[in-house]
């Protein structure tokens, strides 16, 4: 079973709306965390988010808030107020059990490649 | 601000050709990682390396080796290169211990195997 899940491959939106790219996850570990990249045509990653399982408040990072369900094991993030810039491809990463400080990998969700339109 | 560089963007090898690529971060950061990114499959693990001259097998290590003489500096290495490992190569790094152990990644090699 896939343990991270985008099921937009694309997405369009318009300039100055808000936009929901989905993500859900599969883990029996109580602890993990939860990881938003944006990667532009450049093709550098660039963090975006964090939500670790135990957080109380969804993560927020100005534009970008994280909508954590975690009865559902999802976690959507939102982009509020796009811009041209935002295009991009968006992926989900999870990080399972919790921050022993050795190597702890990622798995990455497929993309979802969003499109902003004027 | 986090720095991690790749010696390439771009690479074009022959097959059968042993492959070198070159990662460094100069953040101290203890764990690296080199991932491999296809069309719809996202990002793969090939391997990582959480201290120096330690290595771990990721997802998908069959035909890549690394290695790691010092703390900033994590190659990965293609034996004999063949045509399905063209692909993008990311690297990463992460500081041990933090509260998130965020991943910060390099610009990018893209491979191509002729």
């Amino acid at each position: 079973a896939q343990k991270i899940t985008q099921t937009q491959p694309g997405m369009f939106v318009q300039e100055k709306e808000a936009v929901t790219l989905d993500c859900t996850y599969d883990t029996s570990d109580p602890s993990y965390g939860l990881f938003w990249y944006k990667q532009p045509s450049s093709g550098e990653m660039i963090f975006l988010i964090y939500q670790g399982s135990y957080d109380q408040q969804n993560a927020t990072e100005g534009r970008y808030s994280l909508n954590f369900q975690k009865a559902r094991k999802s976690a959507n993030l939102v982009i509020s107020a796009s811009q041209l810039g935002d295009s991009a491809m968006y992926f989900c990463a999870m990080r399972e059990g919790g921050v022993t400080g050795g190597g702890n990998k990622l798995t990455f969700g497929t993309g979802t490649q969003l499109k902003v339109e004027l | 601000d986090v720095k991690v560089t790749q010696s390439s963007r771009y690479l074009v090898k022959r097959t059968g050709e042993k492959v070198f690529l070159e990662c460094v971060q100069d953040m101290d950061h203890e764990n690296m990682f080199w991932y491999r990114q296809d069309p719809g499959l996202g990002l793969r693990l090939i391997y990582f390396s959480y201290d120096v001259k330690m290595k771990e097998k990721g997802d998908i290590p069959e035909g890549y080796s690394v290695s790691r003489e010092k703390k900033e500096r994590f190659s990965l290495i293609l034996e004999s290169a063949s045509t399905n490992q063209t692909s993008m190569y990311l690297c990463a790094s992460s500081l041990k211990g933090t509260s998130t152990d965020t991943q910060y990644f390099g610009p990018g090699t893209r491979l191509t195997v002729l």
